[in-house]
């Protein structure tokens, strides 16, 4: 059972590059998020999705754009990086019952250096 | 607006001994509150959690308590590893909401 899968791991980016974040979650959660996470700080949602063709925007999603066409998969593009997106980003999956949202099941991250 | 703050950024305790993490949120309308326990280069892994309509839950050496008149959550490990030396975020969540919001987190540090 891999969970969730994120790629790369690591990725540098020169300023004004584009490139997209794997996620692949295979628990059939309907839930997903993405998180980045800077030294000292906590987890910044950036965008989440509850079910296949459902997202919306977290508390930091200028600068990123997300789409959800299948229940397995919530890839996460940067348009235009920039070195304030500088972070280690973090995919998460969930599922909702009992009128609660459980816990999440996080990736390994992608730590994204931008020069 | 930081709305879960976890104000001691670390802690440090000796083997055996019971680690307290605290952690504070401002919005009364949160229904569920967990914890994370995060080491370094790895993805955060689900702890343990308490819904608003319980004061505690226990799981084995985790016991998380939960004051809803003060908005004020606590984790209490007993007795302490060595291993449990890591990141601890607390999160909460809305109903339907489908997200959570974090802490900044405390770093536990135990000694052998």
């Amino acid at each position: 059972n891999a969970g969730v899968t994120q790629t790369p791991k690591f990725q540098v980016l020169k300023t004004g590059q584009s490139m997209t974040l794997q996620c692949a979650q295979d628990m059939n959660h309907e839930y997903m998020s993405w998180y980045r996470q800077d030294p000292g700080m906590g987890l910044r949602l950036i965008h989440y999705s509850v079910g296949a063709g459902i997202t919306d925007q977290g508390e930091v999603p200028n600068g990123y754009n997300v789409s959800r066409s299948t229940t397995e998969d919530f890839p996460l593009r940067l348009l235009s990086a920039a070195p304030s997106q500088t972070s280690v980003y973090f995919c998460a999956s969930s599922y909702y019952a009992g009128g609660l949202l459980y816990g999440y099941t996080f990736g390994s991250g992608t730590r994204l250096t931008v020069v | 607006d930081q709305q879960v703050k976890q104000n001691s950024p670390s802690l440090s305790v000796q083997e055996g001994r019971i680690s307290i993490l605290n952690c504070d949120y401002t919005n009364s309308m949160f229904d569920y509150f967990l914890w994370y326990k995060k080491y370094p280069a790895e993805g955060p892994t689900f702890l343990i959690s308490i819904s608003s309509i319980k004061d505690k839950n226990e799981d084995g050496r985790f016991t998380v308590f939960l004051n809803k008149s003060a908005k004020h959550l606590s984790l209490h490990i007993v007795p302490s590893q060595p291993g449990d030396s890591a990141v601890y975020f607390c999160a909460a969540t809305l109903a339907n909401a489908g997200k959570s919001t974090f802490g900044d987190g405390t770093t536990l540090t135990v000694k052998p």
